[in-house]
């Protein structure tokens, strides 16, 4: 199994522009979830899921929008780069309420 | 409202010597918390959870629901325990919320 996979690892990006990070996991799980880590403040909830079709705003939402189209794919949508979003992005995906939470790899976004 | 409150950004103590990692939180309902680490340019993942009440790494943490604290615990530190380290409390059915983490270093 590949676990959760996030696409790309690295990204620059200019004030304005949009991307989509994305993130797959193949082992059917229902819940998964967007932080994003920055020194000193932690991991911060973005937006979550709790399964295809459903999704809902996390702590620090502002300037993110998410969709959930299938049940492997969570992709975390930048419609206007901003400075302030230059972070390391986590997906991560669970089972289910009470199991564990496998994260992906990262991605670096950098807003210049 | 939930918060997890790690009070030590960084950590530093010798191989050999003990660590101890706070964690507090806050939450109305029954908790269920967590220890997840990352290495260096590696993915979160996790080292134990208080359900399950195992060693892992030789680290231990027990929940002290009177204290509200889920500390971390390891009797003599290894150079390959390097690394941040962050509590996570399950809030309600859906979220996970994370403290801010604290880097430790084990110095040889």
């Amino acid at each position: 199994n590949a676990g959760v996979t996030q696409t790309p690892k690295f990204q620059v990006l200019k004030t304005g522009q949009s991307m989509t990070l994305q993130c797959a996991q193949d082992m059917n799980h229902e819940y998964m979830s967007w932080y994003r880590q920055d020194p000193g403040m932690g991991l911060r909830l973005i937006h979550y899921s709790v399964g295809a079709g459903i999704t809902d705003q996390g702590e620090v939402p502002n300037g993110y929008n998410v969709s959930r189209s299938t049940t492997e794919d969570f992709p975390l949508r930048l419609l206007s780069a901003a400075p302030s979003q230059t972070s390391v992005y986590f997906c991560a995906s669970r089972l289910d309420s009470s199991t564990e939470a496998f994260f992906g790899q990262g991605t670096r976004l950098t807003v210049v | 409202a939930q918060r997890v409150t790690q009070p030590e950004k960084l950590l530093s103590v010798f191989k050999g010597a003990p660590v101890e990692l706070k964690c507090n939180y806050s939450y109305s309902g029954s908790p269920e918390l967590f220890w997840y680490v990352q290495y260096s340019r590696q993915r979160l993942q996790l080292l134990l959870r208080h359900i399950s009440r195992e060693s892992i790494k030789g680290f231990t943490a027990d929940l002290n629901k009177g204290e509200t604290s889920f500390h971390l615990k390891k009797p003599f530190a290894q150079e390959e325990d390097s690394a941040m380290y962050y509590c996570a409390l399950r809030s309600g059915s859906e979220k996970l919320v994370f403290g801010k983490g604290t880097k430790l270093t084990v110095n040889p």
